[in-house]
């Protein structure tokens, strides 16, 4: 069975500076997927990045980038510029093939980004 | 398009009773997964419908439940609740559901057991 985990319960950025969140996971698997979401507080979970474990290069969406480490199951998530919007939950979540869209999600890390 | 919609977005129940959720995914998609989020076990997989069938059951006791009907819509009944059931039940739906398709998050329905 796959595992994710994130090592930092929660984490403080100052705003416009650059934050990175760590996740590691456990899989068999040779192909995959990796996301990132969002919950920010009180708020629905949304999408920041995903990356198919197919792909060597690492995916970027504005200011967030991943830096995937496949041989070290790593896949961390870089946030730059900071914003106070950037406030929230973050989940690192695993999804394996097999036709099934069920993913695995680690603890989470809280983010707060001060002013 | 309208997003994940989730009805009804807070309930509160005693236990004993059962509680039946409502999920409507996007428009044109045929996957609904259902989580329970909770602070203490974070969140976890409790199933996936695609064409009305359920694929893949999380490790849950049989009270939970779930449907999806012709139009994709969700739902998913706990029965005999217990105060441990008190959670964010949070639904996904995905396009094709062939696996590895981005989900899309509804706002959840907060359920509270007392």
């Amino acid at each position: 069975a796959q595992t994710v985990t994130q090592s930092q319960p929660e984490m403080s950025v100052q705003e416009a500076e650059t934050v990175t969140l760590s996740c590691t996971y456990d899989t068999s698997e040779n192909n995959y997927y990796l996301f990132w979401y969002k919950q920010p507080p009180s708020r629905q979970m949304i999408l920041v990045i995903r990356q198919e474990a197919y792909k060597q290069q690492n995916a970027t969406e504005n200011r967030f980038s991943v830096n995937f480490q496949k041989a070290a199951k790593s896949f961390s998530l870089k946030i730059s510029d900071s914003q106070l919007g950037d406030t929230a939950m973050y989940f690192c979540a695993f999804g394996g093939q097999g036709g099934s869209e069920k993913l695995v999600f680690g603890k989470g890390t809280k983010l707060t980004v001060n002013p | 398009k309208a997003g994940v919609t989730q009805t009804p977005r807070y309930l509160i129940k005693t236990r004993g009773q059962q509680v039946t959720l409502s999920c409507s995914p996007i428009s044109g998609h045929r996957s609904v997964s259902w989580y329970q989020q909770t602070p203490g076990q974070g969140l976890q997989f409790l199933f996936e419908y695609f064409s009305e069938t359920q694929r893949n059951k999380g490790n849950f006791p049989g009270r939970f439940s779930g449907r999806q009907f012709s139009n994709s819509r969700s739902e998913m009944n706990v029965s005999t609740l217990e105060l441990g059931d008190s959670a964010l039940y949070l639904c996904a739906s995905s396009l094709d559901g062939q696996g590895m398709e981005t989900q899309y998050f509804g706002p959840g329905t907060r359920l509270l057991v007392l």
